[in-house]
């Protein structure tokens, strides 16, 4: 079945860098695009990046633009979110999720960030 | 990118059909078919529950049913049950693979 499980998710400093993880399994992963979406507390759903297929086409909310960045590495099966000059407003849950046409299919359980000094 | 215009919450009695409205711009879900909603349950996942405005995914229940009139799209859930007491949020494509989704939802069932 098809499982995404995120990981790399803690307690961080504002100026600081973390990285997120999303291993994925049960579907051909290289043949899906890729999204992070976050959920801060008390606060709705935010879409936050994509990642074509392949992996050459990339864009982001313009809230994470230029301080995140999403990759990825088909050979592992493995989706990527690099945060850089994280801020307070970044704390979250942070989902990977399946990208349908224009959806997101399915979703894992999100890893939880927060920025605090 | 403004997010999406939901109501905070929406109640119903079991059995009741209620109706969640998500109010865009002429740029997002005026523009494009292709809103989607999502169902979350304390502590879990987010659910596709409708996809490119009026579609089912696999699994999901008809008594949810989604619309769009002009700058507004509408999740309806017919044959209110316990189990539908959750969080919704809508999601419209906003062009230049970019998404923006809506305030949320509170579902309670009375």
């Amino acid at each position: 079945q098809v499982q995404l499980v995120e990981s790399g998710g803690g307690v961080v400093q504002p100026g600081r860098s973390l990285r997120l993880s999303c291993a994925a399994s049960g579907f051909t992963f290289s043949t899906y695009s890729m999204h992070w979406i976050r959920r801060a507390p008390g606060k709705g759903l935010e879409w936050v990046a994509v990642i074509s297929y392949h992996g050459s086409d990339k864009y982001y909310a313009d809230s994470v633009k230029g301080r995140f960045t999403i990759s990825r590495d088909n050979s592992k099966n493995t989706l990527y979110l690099q945060m850089n000059s994280l801020r307070a407003e970044d704390t979250a849950v942070y989902y990977c999720a399946i990208g349908g046409n224009t959806y997101f299919d399915y979703w894992g359980q999100g890893t939880l960030v927060t920025v605090s000094s | 990118q403004s997010a999406l215009t939901q109501p905070a919450s929406v109640s119903g009695s079991p059995g009741q059909s209620i109706t969640i409205s998500c109010t865009g711009t002429s740029s997002d879900v005026g523009s494009y078919n292709l809103v989607s909603w999502y169902q979350q349950h304390p502590g879990k996942a987010p659910k596709l529950m409708i996809y490119e405005g009026s579609k089912w995914p696999s699994g999901v229940s008809n008594r949810f049913s989604g619309s769009k009139s002009g700058n507004t799209a509408s999740l309806t859930i017919s044959g209110l049950q316990a189990e539908d007491e959750a969080d919704y949020y809508c999601c419209s494509y906003a062009g230049s693979s970019i998404y923006v989704f809506g305030t949320g939802t509170k579902v309670t069932v009375l």
